[in-house]
């Protein structure tokens, strides 16, 4: 698949090293909050959730973490690896008893690591 | 379990032709989404089914474009006619209607209109 491109922003990493990508959300009545990778020519994989009444949820080498107060979403990523390279996108939903509801996503941050 | 399937991987028509891209999702997922992603726009939502039902379509561009989801098998996607703006690669995601926000994307086919 393709990989938004050109103008989105851009994470160097060396590998090994902790990464942090971040993303600001709009709306105050999400229930859930995730991060999705995308490698290039792939599409988008879930990676983790966090429901709006938490603000820390950790994974395995991920953690995330939501700050309603200033509408903040971040990804921590422990010891990054040459796989973790792709674009990641931050994604918001609400969700309504008995139907299935959309994913807002959000512009996307690529990741590149270093050797 | 094979992920869910899109066909064709990639398709190149020119301007004015039908187009018709064909998605499989997981067995068992209930509800299913087509995207489209370019570079201006990023991954936008264009419709999404909820047991074989249309549930919210208002991010179909125009009247160009269809879906129909027959059984919970098998869903469509319709371009006709194509325009050279359409060029993008289209997704096809699904999943289980209680966990909406974890949906499992297709390969994605990319769509070339000249």
């Amino acid at each position: 698949g393709e990989s938004v491109g050109l103008h989105l922003p851009t994470l160097s990493v060396q590998e090994g090293d902790n990464s942090i990508i971040n993303c600001a959300y709009s709306n105050s009545a999400s229930d859930y909050f995730i991060w999705y990778k995308q490698e290039s020519g792939k599409g988008p994989q879930f990676i983790i959730d966090i429901r709006s009444n938490m603000d820390k949820r950790q994974g395995q080498r991920v953690t995330v973490l939501l700050n309603k107060t200033v509408k903040h979403l971040s990804l921590q990523i422990a010891a990054t690896q040459p796989g973790d390279s792709a674009v990641y996108f931050c994604a918001e939903i609400g969700l309504n008893t008995g139907t299935a509801s959309k994913l807002t996503f959000g512009t996307g941050t690529r990741l590149q690591v270093t050797l | 379990d094979a992920g869910v399937i899109q066909s064709p991987r990639h398709e190149v028509t020119e301007m004015g032709q039908e187009v018709t891209l064909r998605c499989k999702p997981i067995s068992g997922h209930n509800s299913l989404f087509w995207y489209r992603q370019t570079m201006m726009r990023g991954l936008e939502l264009l419709i999404y089914f909820n047991n074989n039902v249309p549930i919210d379509d208002s991010g179909m561009p125009e009247d160009r474009f269809s879906a129909k989801m027959p059984n919970a098998s098998f869903s469509t996607l319709k371009i006709q006619p194509s325009e050279p703006r359409d060029s993008a690669v289209y997704f096809c995601a699904s999943s289980t209607q209680g966990l909406a926000y974890e949906q499992y994307f297709g390969p994605g086919t990319r769509l070339t209109v000249t």
